[in-house]
């Protein structure tokens, strides 16, 4: 199995802040990685896919980098809607894994 | 309009046996990738099956031998059926469709317990 690895767990930030979770792959994943974002009591929403690419709707403070085994997401601008938790999921393998999740709380 | 909504979630006691089935709309089951993810009450999303549109089907270790997905294309509709359930088997149940995710149920929740 590949393993994915979340940092930070939780994170702490404001309104207008720049932040960054980073997500490891236990091997090489070249771009195969999305991101979610879910809110509580809801089902998770897809952000990002094939590691940098935005999908429709999602607004362009978000954005994705890497390739390899190690990958980032990034809010340029946190917004009071961003505050939720993210995973990452490598879809390389046919057993997708997800990392464990980072919340983004309100400092 | 795509749309997904699971049901057949309930309270099952150790050792019993549900099936989920997750209604689309929208789109055709068969001709999509589709998956299974569940989330256990306060923790993260974890993969638990997904069969391809050439009907290939694929288990997380953990599931292997115990669950089984399939699909009825004239009822457009995807099913998980779970057997020998365990209580870490407690947990929301999301069908998702594509690759990755593009679209999600809104969850069925099973609790295991007796």
């Amino acid at each position: 199995d590949i393993q994915m690895t979340q940092s930070p767990s939780t994170l702490s930030a404001s309104v207008g802040d720049r932040v960054t979770i980073t997500c490891r792959a236990s091997q090489s994943i070249s771009s195969w990685l999305a991101w979610y974002q879910q809110k509580p009591g809801k089902a998770p929403k897809l952000l990002i896919y094939k590691a940098s690419s935005l999908e429709s709707g999602v607004p362009s403070r978000i954005s994705g980098s890497g390739s390899g085994t190690e990958f980032t997401l990034t809010i340029s601008s946190l917004q009071p809607d961003d505050f939720a938790t993210y995973y990452c999921q490598q879809y390389k393998s046919y057993q997708y894994t997800f990392g464990q999740g980072t919340k983004l709380e309100s400092k | 309009e795509v749309q997904l909504v699971e049901s057949g979630g309930g309270l099952i006691q150790p050792g019993g046996s549900l099936r989920l089935s997750c209604a689309v709309s929208g789109f055709t089951v068969n001709s999509n990738y589709m998956s299974w993810v569940r989330q256990a009450p306060g923790k993260g999303l974890e993969w638990v099956s997904a069969i391809y549109s050439g009907g290939s089907t694929y288990y997380a270790d953990s599931e292997k031998g115990r669950f089984t997905i399939s699909r009825d294309n004239s009822k457009n509709t995807l099913y998980l059926q779970m057997n020998s359930l365990r209580a870490e088997d407690t947990a929301v149940y999301y069908c998702a469709r594509d690759s990755p995710y593009a679209d999600w149920g809104q969850g069925t929740l099973v609790t295991v317990s007796s």
